[in-house]
């Protein structure tokens, strides 16, 4: 099957710093990746719908100033964490939708972030 | 936009019994409905999904069941085993757009 690597799996950082996590689609095109937020024993949060060469689609409540989404490539989008505070701290989990018209989102295997 | 409810939020079951997992959405233009299988620490993973022209699906223990009129549908476990003890997500699209995600369901089962 579709498979999504995200990287890094989990990073520690500074308040104030910010931290950079990829969401790759490895062998499959990816028009749309998500990235979704998930606390502890919560359901998937969507933060944002990226799609390949436009602007993301922020879902209300979520600061795109803060939360840099970039999906460069029909097979990356990254997520910037800009000036990262310890309410940051999460599971973020990104997906991708295959570009051959599919409906079937693949997960990558998450980054845990630590902002001490 | 799409709203989907999740019940129950827990369910415990001994091994060998049937568990059920119903959902049910408010967007009557949803036509894809998957269900996914977290494990702690682990990315959700696909383990069955319905289109809206079908109203019933199954995968060896697992089926899945649709009804458009009432806006619902159920995941089916039968002959639960330990391994199947997970967190389950449905999960409703409608068209080409976002998936809208249940709550959650902690499933155990116990042995």
């Amino acid at each position: 099957g579709a498979v999504v690597s995200q990287h890094p799996s989990w990073v520690i950082c500074k308040s104030g710093t910010s931290v950079k996590i990829e969401c790759r689609s490895l062998d499959f095109q990816a028009t749309t990746m998500f990235w979704y937020r998930q606390f502890p024993k919560q359901s998937l949060m969507l933060m944002a719908t990226s799609n390949e060469g436009s602007k993301a689609t922020y879902e209300q409540g979520v600061e795109k100033d803060k939360f840099l989404i970039n999906h460069a490539s029909l097979t990356l989008s990254t997520l910037t964490v800009t000036s990262a505070h310890p309410e940051d701290s999460s599971f973020y989990i990104c997906s991708a939708r295959d570009g051959s018209g599919g409906k079937t989102q693949y997960f990558g295997p998450g980054t845990r972030l630590l902002v001490l | 936009g799409e709203n989907v409810e999740q019940h129950p939020s827990t369910l415990s079951v001994q091994e060998g019994d049937s568990a059920v997992i119903k959902c049910t959405y408010s967007d009557s233009a949803s036509n894809y409905f998957p269900w996914y299988k977290q494990e702690l620490g682990k990315r959700p993973q696909l383990i069955i999904d319905i289109r809206s022209n079908v109203g019933e699906k199954k995968d060896q223990r697992i089926a899945v069941t649709l009804n458009k009129t009432a806006k619902h549908f159920s995941l089916h476990i039968t002959e639960t085993q330990p391994e199947d003890s997970a967190v389950y997500f449905c999960a409703a699209l409608p068209g080409a757009g976002k998936s809208t995600f249940g709550d959650g369901t902690t499933l155990t089962v116990k042995p």
